[in-house]
């Protein structure tokens, strides 16, 4: 079974914090994708990778960078954390051209 | 207006009952569909992967694709109360890894 793994499952920080969500997969996945979930807009693409180091934007980049240095991990963070970035992350991995495997997700609240 | 549209529910139906959960969606370059089941406090779970158009069964659900109407359902046969979820349509093109997912539908079985 494939398991991609979010690093928490509750987090809490301020406004302005530099935020880090992490996820990790184990079945050599090269895509790796970061969602949030938001009630009533479903799943928002915020960023991509299809291979290391290689990322691309999703629909709603701003206020976020990725980085992901190896293969089975990939990162989220969050520059400067603001009230309106409190949501649901979800992390998924995927071979090429099949479906999405997700993790359970990162409740984060910025106060 | 949305790429895709789900009806958010809340459904509401007996235990044993059919279930039928719909998406429609307007970009005719969609190829690939899915559905994903999301229980309170986890991931979304793929449920369903089909191609074109057509039905796939699985057990007690089949997925139906009618790509002239720009339709797509879910049917759930005697449903339970462990059936209980939020249920995500998603779609892709045929090429690049992106989804677009519904909004999703919540479903309460009631025993």
């Amino acid at each position: 079974d494939v398991k991609v793994t979010q690093s928490s499952r509750y987090l809490v920080k301020r406004t302005g914090e530099k935020v880090f969500l992490e996820c990790v997969q184990d079945m050599d996945h090269e895509n790796m994708f970061w969602y949030r979930q938001d009630p009533g807009l479903g799943l928002r693409l915020i960023y991509f990778s299809y291979d290391v180091k290689m990322k691309e934007k999703g629909d709603i980049p701003e206020g976020y960078s990725v980085s992901r240095e190896k293969k089975e991990r990939f990162s989220l963070i969050l520059e400067s954390a603001s009230t309106n970035q409190t949501s649901m992350y979800l992390c998924a991995s995927s071979p090429p051209h099949q479906p999405q495997h997700f993790g359970d997700g990162t409740r984060l609240s910025i106060l | 207006q949305k790429e895709v549209e789900q009806d958010p529910g809340p459904l509401s139906v007996p235990e044993g009952a059919i279930v039928s959960l719909n998406c429609t969606y307007s970009n005719s370059a969609f190829q690939y569909f899915m559905w994903y089941r999301q229980y309170s406090r986890k991931g979304p779970e793929l449920l369903m992967y089909t191609y074109s158009s057509g039905n796939k069964e699985d057990g007690r659900f089949t997925a139906q694709v009618d790509k002239s109407s720009k339709y797509i359902s879910l049917f759930i046969r005697d449903s339970q109360p462990s059936d209980s979820a939020t249920y995500l349509c998603a779609m892709k093109k045929s090429s690049g890894d992106k989804l677009t997912f519904g909004t999703g539908t919540r479903l309460a079985v009631r025993p």
